[in-house]
C-alpha cells in the first residue's frame, strides 16, 4: 500500500522544469509532499486535501487527482536549492482518513546542477 | 519558533546494548509520532501519541521497542538489546490538533556495530 513515485531520480540544469508523480492503488484522502536533503529532516512542502486541489509554494506546485488516485509535484524554473529527495505521503486507510499515520513512497532524488 | 528537537543526533552502540532517544515536539502540539527511515526509503510509521496516550503501534515495533510520553510533552523511544537491523534514522514528528501538517525533527541516527 506504499504509494509509488516516479521517476526514481531526475537530473536538471538550473532553470529547467520537472514533474514528480505519486500514485496509489487505493483511494487517497490526501497527499503530503516533503523534501529531504541528505542527513536532514524531511521538510513539509504542502498538503492536498481534496480531489482536484492544486496548491503552489514559490515555484513549486502540486495537483491531486482523486479519481486517478495520484498527485503530481511540479517544479518550475528549478533552483540549486531544490536539490533533494522528494517524498509523497498518504494517510493509512484504516486511520479513517485522518492524517496521523502516513505511508511514504520511496522518494524521488532530484539533482539540480548549475 | 522552535521546531521538533531530537537527542542525541547520532548514536553508535554495540549489539545487545540498550539505547534511548528523546524527542521534544513543537510546543502545544499534542500529537507526536515516531518514524524510522533507512537508506533509500521513505519514513516508516512506528507509533503515535495523542497527549500522553499511545494510540497505535506499528507491527515494525517489536517487543524490544518501547515509547513513552509521560506528561504529554516530550517522548522517549527505547530500544533494548539492539540488533544490527535496528541501524536507521529515527525520526520524531509532531502536529497540532486540529491540523494536518506533520513536522519532522532532524532525526537520531543509530548505528549498531
Amino acid at each position: 500500500q506504499q504509494p509509488v513515485q516516479s521517476p526514481q531520480a531526475v537530473i536538471l540544469r538550473e532553470g529547467e522544469d520537472a514533474v514528480i508523480n505519486c500514485s496509489s492503488s487505493k483511494a487517497l484522502y490526501s497527499v503530503h509532499w516533503y523534501r529531504q536533503k541528505h542527513g536532514e529532516a524531511p521538510v513539509f512542502l504542502m498538503i492536498l486535501l481534496k480531489g482536484g486541489e492544486q496548491k503552489g509554494h514559490d515555484k513549486i506546485s502540486a495537483s491531486f487527482n482523486e479519481k486517478k488516485q495520484q498527485s503530481s509535484l511540479y517544479l518550475t524554473a528549478s533552483q540549486l536549492s531544490y536539490s533533494g529527495t522528494y517524498f509523497c505521503g498518504t494517510p493509512d486507510r484504516n486511520s479513517g482518513g485522518s492524517n496521523y499515520k502516513l505511508t511514504f513512497g520511496k522518494g524521488t532524488l532530484l539533482t539540480v546542477n548549475p | 519558533d522552535t521546531g521538533v528537537s531530537q537527542d542525541p543526533r547520532h548514536k553508535i552502540t554495540k549489539r545487545g546494548q540498550n539505547v534511548t532517544f528523546r524527542c521534544d515536539p513543537i510546543s502545544e502540539h499534542n500529537r507526536l509520532y515516531w518514524y524510522r527511515q533507512t537508506l533509500g526509503q521513505g519514513p516508516e510509521f512506528l507509533t503515535y501519541f495523542q497527549n500522553e496516550a499511545q494510540l497505535e503501534k506499528s507491527r515494525l515495533l517489536s517487543d524490544r521497542f518501547s515509547a513513552e510520553r509521560p506528561k504529554g510533552s516530550f517522548s522517549t523511544l527505547e530500544i533494548q538489546r539492539t540488533e544490527q537491523g535496528d541501524s536507521a534514522m529515527y525520526l520524531c514528528a509532531s502536529s497540532p490538533e486540529p491540523g494536518n501538517t506533520i513536522y519532522f525533527g532532524e532525526g537520531s541516527w543509530l548505528t549498531v556495530v
